[in-house]
């Protein structure tokens, strides 16, 4: 298994509904980062949480970290179509050091019907 | 402005080619990276380089060469292209901070197609 994996890989709802997606990871962290990759596009960065965070907010999004469980999940309230993307997770780590490596999951693909 | 921009968008090339792809950061960062997603978009970590110093090298065949010739570039040269090497290669830069990693920035990425 790969150190962050996400799930489910794809997921389908409609405009107005929320989306949960999951993360989990197998080495400690100093941080877990959200990422949205549009079609065609780079990623961009949605937002982070620390190890010792359980919860951040940042406008429609949700984010919450369990580090006894080794797992986040990222909530999107509200959904838009254009929140139509895929979403990664990357941990870095292990706790305590500085090396500089992000590992990133394998994203779920959401797509949110008008 | 264009935070971090990659040339070129497409490249499509015959097996056996060498070919390059250039990245440019103009954010001021001290680290940066390249990564390859896979048709699958998996995304694995290729290269790192802090202040023009190569941090990480992740097992990625010697015919790749990354080259930065000050931190605000780093370049991709690639040899003897084989089918395999056909994907969406992204340049990304970010800060080190104390505790982890920041936050990183993503390049459009650069699509390789080798036929």
């Amino acid at each position: 298994s790969q150190q962050g994996e996400e799930d489910p890989q794809a997921l389908s709802i409609q405009e107005g509904e929320n989306a949960t997606m999951n993360c989990s990871y197998k080495t400690s962290i100093n941080n877990l980062q959200w990422y949205r990759q549009n079609s065609g596009r780079g990623l961009v960065h949605l937002i982070l949480i620390r190890s010792n965070e359980r919860e951040k907010h940042s406008g429609r999004l949700r984010v919450t970290l369990d580090t006894s469980k080794k797992s986040s999940s990222l909530l999107i309230t509200a959904s838009r179509a254009a929140d139509t993307a895929s979403y990664f997770c990357a941990t870095d780590g292990p706790r305590n050091t500085n090396a500089g490596k992000s590992t990133f999951g394998d994203g779920t693909t959401l797509t949110v019907k008008p | 402005d264009t935070a971090v921009s990659q040339t070129p968008k497409y490249l499509v090339t015959q097996m056996g080619n060498d070919k390059s792809i250039k990245c440019e950061q103009n954010l001021g960062h001290d680290t940066m990276y390249w990564y390859k997603q896979d048709s699958k978009k998996f995304l694995k970590i290729m290269f790192s380089y802090n202040n023009k110093e190569l941090i990480i090298n992740e097992t990625v065949p010697n015919r790749f060469s990354p080259k930065s010739p000050d931190k605000a570039h780093l370049n991709l040269h690639i040899n003897s292209l084989e089918l395999g090497d056909s994907a969406v290669y992204f340049c990304a830069s970010s800060t080190r901070t104390v505790g982890g990693m920041g936050t990183q920035y993503f390049g459009p990425g650069t699509r390789l197609l080798v036929l």
